[in-house]
């Protein structure tokens, strides 16, 4: 199984409303990272939380980290038709070195 | 795409061939690698490099072999492909190592193993 698991799987809005999406964890991490993919294209980081703080802004991006949950959230406000993509989170586990550990994905469309 | 180019795009195979991909970065960074991406996985981790003849296995690197000469230059190599192994290949990029900071992406190339 993934080590991030992204809830919903998809979401539908409209433009001008906030999205949530939420990652869960299974380990201890060192740190969380989100990113964006647009079809067919590679993927662009966003943010990135450290274990050692709770949540972080930029721009209409606001991501949460709880370790005690395992569990982050991305919220985007204010939703443009140009957020829809694929979101995934990404976790560095504390004992794995260089490597991040992708999870499935939220797949995110904003309605004009 | 950050200066990361991937070479072939779009390669169409037949089991049993080997397949080699190729990335190459104009950014001289030290961090290299290569993931898969198939629906219902999100992106997988193969084989990374932390610098010129250094490399390492990821999760799902059993039929796969890297090999890095050059700074600039991270070839996949698919030994005798499968049809397992269609999928959509990324290659990324870090300066410093990608557990502490960001990762760049190449544009993919999409495999298809007949």
């Amino acid at each position: 199984s993934q080590q991030g698991e992204e809830d919903p799987q998809a979401l539908s809005i409209q433009e001008g409303e906030n999205a949530t999406m939420n990652c869960s964890y299974k380990t201890s991490i060192n740190n969380l990272q989100w990113y964006r993919q647009n079809s067919g294209r590679g993927l662009v980081h966003l943010i990135l939380i450290r274990s050692n703080e709770r949540e972080k802004h930029s721009g209409r991006l606001r991501v949460t980290l709880d370790t005690s949950k395992k569990s982050s959230s991305l919220l985007i406000t204010a939703s443009r038709a140009a957020d829809t993509a694929s979101y995934f989170c990404a976790t560095a586990r504390d004992n794995a070195g260089n490597m991040l550990t992708f999870g499935g994905g939220t797949r995110l469309m904003v309605k004009p | 795409d950050a200066g990361i180019t991937q070479s072939p795009r779009h390669k169409v195979t037949e089991t049993g061939t080997p397949v080699t991909l190729r990335c190459h970065q104009t950014e001289n960074h030290r961090y290299m690698y290569w993931y898969r991406q198939d629906p219902g996985h999100g992106l997988r981790l193969i084989h990374y490099s932390y610098g010129v003849k250094d490399t390492d296995k990821g999760e799902v690197s059993d039929g796969y072999s890297v090999s890095r000469s050059k700074t600039e230059d991270f070839l996949l190599t698919l030994e005798s492909a499968t049809s397992s192994q269609t999928s959509v290949y990324f290659c990324a990029i870090s300066a410093t190592s990608g557990r502490s900071n960001e990762q760049f992406f190449g544009p993919g190339t999409r495999l298809t193993v007949l």
